[in-house]
């Protein structure tokens, strides 16, 4: 079973902090990564897609992939009330199939 | 543009009803995507199309059916639907590619209620 865990949250951060997000994924051959954003009742919005080891930034947000720990993650800097949301990790095991995560709900505070 | 468009919005149909949702694309992607969504789960994957013909089918029941007429349009027809398919249905598309998968774009959702 391929698998792509996070923790449900919520996530509980005030106006103005960095956010971290986590995901880890257990099929060492995904070769793609993806975080989406979704406000209840929403469908799903793509904030951030990575595909190599490192750091890509975008904004605000900066994604994060440690393939040989299976594991990657999403930095929302300076975090807004707007950014309060269920955000996705989304992994591609093979062809074109996504496996997503559970989700995890993010409360940013005022 | 990053649209995908899914009509209708909202459906409400009954068990003995036939219905279908449909999804349209203007962007080329050549892989379209039906996924099925309860309420605090994630997207759960039911067909894929590639190239206009059906790649990936997870096991759905045959109540559901989808047919992709052309590279821009997905339906997903519905017959005899149980109480428990009530969900909010997302159409995805992208670009195919060689090994990994480009990024894939929602529709809004149909938000379907079978009574």
């Amino acid at each position: 079973q391929k698998e792509v865990e996070q923790n449900s949250g919520p996530l509980s951060v005030p106006e103005g902090a960095i956010a971290s997000l986590n995901c880890t994924y257990s099929d060492r051959g995904s070769q793609s990564f993806f975080w989406y954003r979704q406000y209840s009742g929403k469908s799903p919005e793509l904030i951030m897609f990575i595909y190599s080891n490192g750091d890509k930034e975008d904004g605000r947000f900066t994604a994060q992939l440690n393939k040989a720990s299976q594991y990657v993650s999403l930095l929302i800097r300076d975090s807004q009330p707007s950014d309060s949301a269920t955000y996705l990790c989304a992994v591609n095991n093979a062809g074109n199939m996504l496996t997503f995560g559970g989700g995890t709900r993010l409360m940013v505070k005022p | 543009d990053t649209e995908v468009t899914q009509t209708p919005k909202h459906l409400v149909m009954g068990m003995t009803n036939k219905k279908s949702l449909k999804c349209e694309q203007h962007m080329g992607h050549r892989a379209m995507y039906w996924y099925k969504q309860k309420a605090k789960k994630p997207p759960e994957l039911m067909f894929v199309y590639s190239y206009e013909k059906l790649s990936i089918n997870e096991s759905v029941p045959s109540r559901f059916s989808p047919e992709c007429p052309n590279s821009s349009l997905l339906n997903l027809h519905l017959h005899a639907l149980q109480p428990e398919d009530s969900a909010l249905y997302l159409c995805a598309s992208s670009q195919p590619s060689t090994g990994r998968i480009a990024e894939a774009f929602f529709g809004q959702g149909t938000r379907l209620t079978v009574v």
